[in-house]
């Protein structure tokens, strides 16, 4: 079984529509992160966790919530869904204590806004 | 503010050709250094790392050197495979009084004809 899973892996929304999209982890690891994957942009960080009482703003946090339910679990919510908010998402853990450790990815979750 | 520029793709080559994709950085602090590889349809995944200056990473072929002096990091392979086609990210990560960031880059497509 995957390490870090993300459901669902595809949605399609309308605008003004709440989405929640779900990740778990088998891995054990305190620190989970969101983030975004557009064309030409790679990866930009929208919340991160470091454990289970701590969420912190990412680079691009504005129309996003999140929810750390437990160690391994970590809900992103669109509250209002807008076109531009199409994209590939990502959930991913690590475990390190300094800037050295590595993150491990879920296969994303697509989606599209109408 | 830090940030990572690599070369734009997408690169085409032939098998066993010779591989660089060129990556540097901007960066405030020491941060460690990463690739990431995208295949098809999947997440990311750690390819290689490394956490100081002169440090080398290497993992299936792949290799990247921490040069500090020239703040870069290029990923390099003698002979590319059929199979090494993906979408390739460098990364940085650092942490410190200002809080933990990571940033990754625009990503470089690779394309190996047989």
């Amino acid at each position: 079984d995957a390490d870090v899973t993300q459901t669902p892996r595809n949605r399609i929304t309308k605008t003004g529509k709440r989405i929640m999209l779900e990740c778990s982890q088998t891995k054990g690891h305190d620190r989970m992160y969101w983030y975004r994957q557009d064309p030409g942009l790679g990866l930009r960080l929208i919340y991160y966790s470091f454990d289970v009482k701590d969420i912190n703003k990412g680079e691009i946090s504005d129309g996003y919530s999140v929810s750390r339910q437990a160690q391994a679990k970590f809900s992103l919510s669109l509250e209002s869904a807008i076109p531009n908010q199409t994209a590939l998402y990502f959930c991913a853990t690590s475990d390190g204590h300094r800037s050295q450790e590595t993150q491990y990815f879920g296969p994303g979750t697509r989606l599209l806004v109408l | 503010g830090d940030s990572v520029t690599q070369m734009e793709g997408p690169v085409t080559l032939s098998e066993e050709a010779f591989l660089t994709i060129n990556c540097t950085y901007t960066a405030t602090g020491y941060p460690s250094l990463f690739w990431y590889v995208q295949y098809p349809g999947e997440g990311l995944q750690l390819l290689l790392k490394a956490t100081k200056a002169d440090d080398k990473g290497s993992n299936k072929g792949f290799e990247a050197t921490y040069r500090k002096e020239t703040t870069s990091f290029h990923l390099e392979k003698g002979s590319v495979q059929v199979s090494d086609s993906a979408v390739y990210f460098c990364a940085l990560s650092e942490g410190g009084t200002g809080g933990f960031k990571t940033i990754f880059g625009a990503g470089t497509r690779l394309f190996v004809k047989a």
